[in-house]
């Protein structure tokens, strides 16, 4: 099985803040990595797939960038309502892996 | 409008079974390849099976290996997920979502492009 490691698993920023979440592939997944948004008690929504292809309809300062088996996520200017958590999901092979979640709080 | 909605979930004992289905609507629905993930309690997001769009071939993860059946009839634009064999760990919101590709068919990524609310599944004594 392909294991994903995402990190950091919190982190605390402010409104305006850039971040920037990493996901680790076990193997190399080419470009086969997928980000979603999950707010609390809400489904997730994609943001980012084939590693970089921004979804229709998600803000431009999301962005996602690497291959082969290093991957990451950045907002470019936090704003309120990115606070959530994120994961990443390769989808090179089955069984499909999710990473652990990266909680976005707000400080 | 593209929409997923589930159904089915609820309160079980353990070792019941228990069916979700998943009705679709405001797309072709048999172009599609489908996909079930769970998220139990506070934690995070776990893939369970996918479905081809003709429902010819399906993928598990091992934890239901054996246990739960995925299937489709597209004539009624309807996923299911059949559970059997039930058990406390399995108790979580259960989204299906719909894949999309992109790429070339010797080089396809797939991604959940369109989730479902969820239904909540409780297998308690």
């Amino acid at each position: 099985d392909i294991q994903i490691t995402q990190s950091p698993s919190s982190l605390t920023a402010s409104v305006g803040d850039r971040v920037s979440i990493t996901c680790r592939a076990s193997q190399s997944i080419s470009t086969f990595l997928n980000w979603y948004q999950q707010k609390p008690g809400k489904a997730p929504k994609l943001l980012i797939y084939a590693a970089s292809s921004l979804q229709t309809g998600v803000p431009s300062r999301f962005s996602g960038s690497g291959s082969g088996t290093v991957f990451t996520l950045t907002i470019s200017s936090l704003q309120r309502e990115d606070f959530a958590t994120y994961y990443c999901q390769q989808s090179s092979l089955t069984p499909i892996t999710f990473g652990q979640g990266t909680r976005l709080e707000i400080k | 409008e593209v929409q997923l909605l589930e159904s089915g979930g609820g309160v079980i004992q353990p070792g019941g079974s228990l069916r979700l289905s998943c009705a679709a609507s405001g797309f072709p629905f048999s172009s599609h390849a489908m996909t079930w993930v769970r998220q139990a309690p506070g934690k995070g997001l776990e893939w369970v099976s996918t479905i081809s769009g003709r429902g010819v071939s399906t993928y598990n993860a091992d934890s239901v290996k054996g246990r739960f059946t995925i299937s489709r009839d597209n004539s009624k634009n309807t996923l299911y997920l059949q559970l059997d064999s039930l058990r406390a760990d399995d108790t979580a919101v259960y989204y299906c979502a719909r894949e999309k590709t992109v790429g070339t068919p010797e080089n396809y990524c797939y991604y959940m492009d369109v989730w479902g609310d969820g239904t909540t599944v409780i297998v308690s004594s």
